[in-house]
């Protein structure tokens, strides 16, 4: 099925640095949300936006919805250890049946 | 607000038998609940929409045979995964959307791991 271009694949990070993701997309969006996953666990919503040029913050999580409506990116500032995981970008709006396209993920590692 | 539940969390079995999952919204009612599978490393894969009163909508490629849904409540959702097989072993995953909220947020249930023998 139709999938979000998310990038980069995995970022090895270390703690204190700022992190950028994206997702972009051929098709436009309504909304685009950003979830995070820890191993074993279901996605949490971390941001939701839903007009283009939106800017939303969630602590030190920064994400902007493109001028477009066909991109989004997040980003994490002065990272913790904690802040490791599996970040998805997702789109929807699309139509009425309430459907997200999903990014393959964006895996956040700390360096040693 | 908008906490997803699932049962169990963990689950193996022998081949040939069935499983339910059950998906419950604890703290709102949710007309519609979706279901997904995820492999290892991979992203979350949409195998159905579960609509209360109604049948489920199966995206491509997903047998409704085999993955039987029933949304018997505004609060619960189940999956039964029928003659389960080892290459049914994956993550399974639901989500609902609160009413009130936008349409497309979709809160997780914490996911049931699933091992066929």
């Amino acid at each position: 099925g139709q999938q979000l271009n998310q990038s980069p694949q995995s970022m090895f990070i270390q703690e204190g640095e700022d992190v950028s993701m994206n997702c972009t997309s051929s098709s436009i969006f309504n909304t685009w949300l950003w979830y995070k996953q820890e191993p074993g666990e279901g996605p949490v919503l971390l941001i939701a936006l839903y007009k283009a040029g939106e800017l939303t913050s969630n602590g030190r999580l920064t994400a902007q919805f493109g001028i477009t409506r066909k991109d989004s990116f997040l980003n994490i500032s002065a990272s913790i250890p904690s802040d490791v995981g599996i970040y998805f970008c997702a789109g929807g709006g699309m139509d009425s049946n309430y459907q997200l396209i999903w990014g393959a993920g964006t895996k956040l590692i700390i360096k040693p | 607000g908008a906490v997803v539940s699932q049962h169990p969390s963990w689950v193996i079995c022998k081949s040939g038998t069935s499983v339910k999952i059950e998906c419950r919204s604890l703290d709102f009612q949710a007309t519609t609940m979706f279901w997904y599978r995820q492999f290892p490393k991979q992203s979350l894969m949409l195998m159905a929409t579960s609509n209360e009163g109604s049948k489920a909508t199966y995206e491509q490629g997903v047998e409704k045979d085999k993955f039987l849904i029933n949304h018997a409540s505004l609060t619960l959702s189940t999956l039964t995964v029928t003659s389960a097989h080892p290459e049914d072993s994956s993550f399974y995953i639901c989500s609902a959307n609160p009413p009130g909220g936008s349409y497309n947020e979709q809160f997780f249930g914490p996911g049931t791991r699933l091992t066929v023998l």
